[in-house]
């Protein structure tokens, strides 16, 4: 069926560290964006990323289309940093739904 | 300043008693969802509208009911809930492009309790 896969389910860091977030999905898609839950549950746009590469500071995403996969990456994290990630799509194939992935969990420690 | 707001932000409830909780964007958006998050279960689409008078199914729309009166509200109404609705539930709306959606804007998010 259409899914949308995360990994790693989890992930520490010691503050500095840089870090690769994956997000595969099932099927070709129209849309895929990038958000960040911070410790206070608020949802947050971090790329709108169909395919190709973009950039907001220390954090960096790429979209494969045609191999079905995004990445996200974090560079010299900051416990700022903490929080829930999730990639969520637009099928295709699909009604207008996005699907969420299960989201990776990341910690910084100080 | 562009934004999503929802009410109330906390809620608790008693099985079976109606309530309402309101979205509304100043984004001028023609699409907008809500979606309850549950541990373990991710981000769930309840119900979404494409514009105005317009609403569709998620994947969890059982006990929920939705309206789409004007573009800038989509409010979410349970006529009878359950414990199993407690949940942090979250709205969302952005623009509608060829493609679908594009580039969501999330309220702050309803924690409800029935009990």
């Amino acid at each position: 069926g259409i899914q949308v896969e995360q990994s790693p389910p989890d992930l520490i860091l010691q503050e500095g560290a840089n870090s690769t977030l994956r997000c595969n999905f099932s099927d070709s898609v129209n849309n895929l964006q990038w958000f960040h839950q911070n410790p206070w549950g608020q949802l947050i746009n971090l790329f709108y990323i169909p395919s190709g590469t973009k950039q907001n500071g220390r954090l960096s995403a790429t979209t494969v289309a045609t191999e079905r996969y995004s990445l996200l990456y974090i560079s010299s994290s900051q416990t700022t940093d903490s929080g829930v990630y999730f990639c969520a799509v637009v099928f295709t194939s699909g009604t207008y739904k996005y699907i969420f992935g299960t989201g990776t969990r990341l910690k910084v420690l100080a | 300043e562009a934004q999503v707001t929802q009410n109330p932000r906390y809620l608790i409830t008693v099985t079976g008693k109606k309530l309402t909780v309101t979205c509304s964007q100043n984004m001028n958006h023609e699409y907008m969802s809500w979606y309850r998050q549950d541990p373990g279960l991710g981000l769930r689409q309840i119900y979404y509208s494409m514009n105005v008078e317009v609403t569709d199914k998620g994947d969890v729309p059982e006990g929920y009911k939705v309206s789409r009166k004007e573009k800038r509200n989509f409010p979410l109404i349970l006529e009878s809930p359950s414990p199993n609705q407690t949940s942090l539930y979250f709205c969302a709306s952005t623009h509608l492009l060829a493609g679908g959606p594009y580039g969501y804007t999330f309220g702050s998010g309803t924690r409800l309790t029935v009990v």
